[in-house]
C-alpha cells in the first residue's frame, strides 16, 4: 500500500492565524482526500484534491477557509485559514490504494487553536 | 445520501471476551464496506474490507460479513486482547471515491 508522510504532526496556533498541512505520498495517485476529526467525533470529508483542477469541497466546507493545493500527483497541502478554537481537530489526508488496501491515511495533524 | 450507523460506545471488556460492534448502512447502490481501527496515539489503519454481498473480511482475528439483506457489516472477534483496545470505525464507499464513516466505537479491554 501507499505510504503517506504528513506534517506537522501537531501544532498549537493562535486564533486568527493560518496553518498549512503537507501530505506527501510515495507513489502517484489521482485523488487525495482531506478529512477532519473533531475531538471525540468521527471523520468528516473536507474536500477531494485532484491534480490539475480545483479541489471539490463537501457541504459545509469552503475554499476560503480551507484552501487546497495539488501541484503534482504525489503532494498536496491543506491550509486552515483564520483559525478559531472551533478548528481544533485532527486533520488527515488519505489516498485510495489499489488492491486490497482500500484507503490509506496519513498519521494526522493534531491542531490546537488557542 | 450514504450513511453509516455504528454501535455507540464505549465498550469495556475483559481479556478473552467476545466482541461485537454493530454497523448498519444506508446506500443507494452496492457499496464497499470497511472497518478501520485507530490505536491510541496512532493514525487510522484499515482492519478489513468487503466489496460485495456475502463477502467476509478478516484480519487479526476480526471478522465481518457483508449482509445485503440486513444492510449490516458487524465486526466480531472471538477472544479480545488488551492490545485490541482502540477506536473502531465502520465506513462505506459507494462510488469508489470517498469514505463515509460511522461515529466510531471506543473499545477498552482489561487484563
Amino acid at each position: 500500500s501507499a505510504v503517506i508522510s504528513q506534517k506537522p504532526s501537531r501544532d498549537i496556533c493562535q486564533r486568527g492565524t493560518s496553518l498549512t498541512i503537507q501530505c506527501q505520498v510515495d507513489s502517484q495517485v489521482t485523488m487525495m482526500f482531506w478529512y477532519r476529526q473533531q475531538p471525540g467525533q468521527s471523520l468528516t470529508l473536507i474536500a477531494t484534491a485532484n491534480q490539475g483542477s480545483e479541489a471539490t469541497y463537501e457541504s459545509g466546507f469552503v475554499i476560503d477557509k480551507f484552501p487546497i493545493s495539488r501541484p503534482n500527483l504525489t503532494f498536496s497541502t491543506l491550509t486552515v485559514s483564520n483559525m478559531s478554537p472551533e478548528d481544533s481537530s485532527i486533520y488527515l489526508c488519505s489516498v485510495k490504494t489499489g488492491g486490497d488496501y482500500g484507503y490509506t491515511f496519513g498519521s494526522g495533524t493534531r491542531l490546537t487553536v488557542v | 445520501g450514504d450513511s453509516v450507523t455504528q454501535m455507540e460506545g464505549p465498550v469495556t471488556l475483559s481479556e478473552e471476551a467476545f466482541l461485537t460492534i454493530n454497523c448498519t448502512y444506508t446506500a443507494t447502490g452496492y457499496p464497499s464496506l470497511f472497518w478501520y481501527v485507530q490505536y491510541p496515539g496512532e493514525g487510522l489503519q484499515l482492519l478489513l474490507k468487503a466489496t460485495k454481498a456475502d463477502d467476509k473480511g478478516s484480519n487479526k482475528g476480526f471478522e465481518a460479513t457483508y449482509r445485503k439483506e440486513t444492510t449490516s457489516f458487524h465486526l466480531e472477534k472471538g477472544s479480545v486482547q488488551v492490545s485490541d483496545s482502540a477506536v473502531y470505525f465502520c465506513a462505506l464507499s459507494e462510488d469508489d471515491y470517498k469514505l463515509s464513516f460511522g461515529a466510531g466505537t471506543t473499545v477498552t479491554v482489561r487484563a
